[in-house]
């Protein structure tokens, strides 16, 4: 059973385009995240929700949103891609956050590709 | 701010060899965790060890170990008998009570037959 389940795993698209990502977690997690891997292979954070709430918002472009129908989904919206937003978006999952030191459980990536 | 440094950006060592991954971080909290991530080929980020700050003594996952120097603000991985499978890509990370992992630009590590 997968644990922390990203769809697509590939996506290519237009610039210009509106896509989304969905995350989905069967591990009862109460936080979810999305990282961003760009081409050097640097992993940053992008979002964090805790029980359907932001916490984290890590001066991402307003064309992101995320959005956390339950806490065991955070899918990600991405409206007028642009060549830069190509990279391997990744989900992960962890219980009560990170602050208690926690392991954060990742998705397999999402590697988005902007024409 | 807080930050994490991997000085080696690519490593290659024989298998069965010992190698380490150095890490620093920057940090004025007293209370935090780190980790080491592992990044297989298949892209997949899989955890390989943790460390939480106020532990003095250093965390061991089998062929894996960790010599964390709190003051100096060094947590380096060790890995003994290396094993093909532990070609990857490693991340250094390291987050406190600002819900925030931060990771390290990683090391790529090629363990050669």
């Amino acid at each position: 059973d997968t644990a922390v389940s990203q769809t697509p795993k590939y996506l290519v698209t237009q610039m210009g385009n509106d896509k989304s990502i969905k995350c989905e977690q069967n591990l009862g997690h109460d936080t979810m995240y999305w990282y961003k891997q760009d081409s050097k292979k640097f992993l940053k954070i992008m979002f964090s929700y805790n029980n359907k709430e932001l916490i984290i918002n890590e001066t991402v472009p307003n064309r992101f949103s995320p959005k956390s129908p339950d806490k065991a989904h955070l899918n990600l919206h991405i409206n007028s891609l642009e060549l830069g937003d190509s990279a391997v978006y990744f989900c992960a999952s962890s219980l009560a956050g990170a602050p208690k030191g926690n392991e954060q459980f990742f998705g397999p990536g999402t590697r988005l590709t902007v024409l | 701010a807080q930050t994490v440094t991997q000085s080696q950006p690519e490593m290659s060592v024989q298998e069965a060899e010992t190698v380490t991954l150095s890490c620093t971080y920057d940090t004025s909290e007293n209370n935090y965790y780190l980790f080491w991530y592992k990044q297989p080929p298949s892209r997949q980020m899989i955890l390989v060890i943790r460390q939480e700050a106020y532990k003095q003594q250093n965390a061991t996952e089998n062929r894996f170990s960790v010599n964390f120097q709190k003051a100096a603000k060094s947590f380096s991985l060790k890995i003994s008998d290396s094993q093909l499978g532990d070609t990857a890509m490693y991340f250094c990370a390291f987050t406190n009570r600002d819900d925030k992992i931060i990771f390290g630009k990683g090391t790529r590590l090629h363990i050669l037959p």
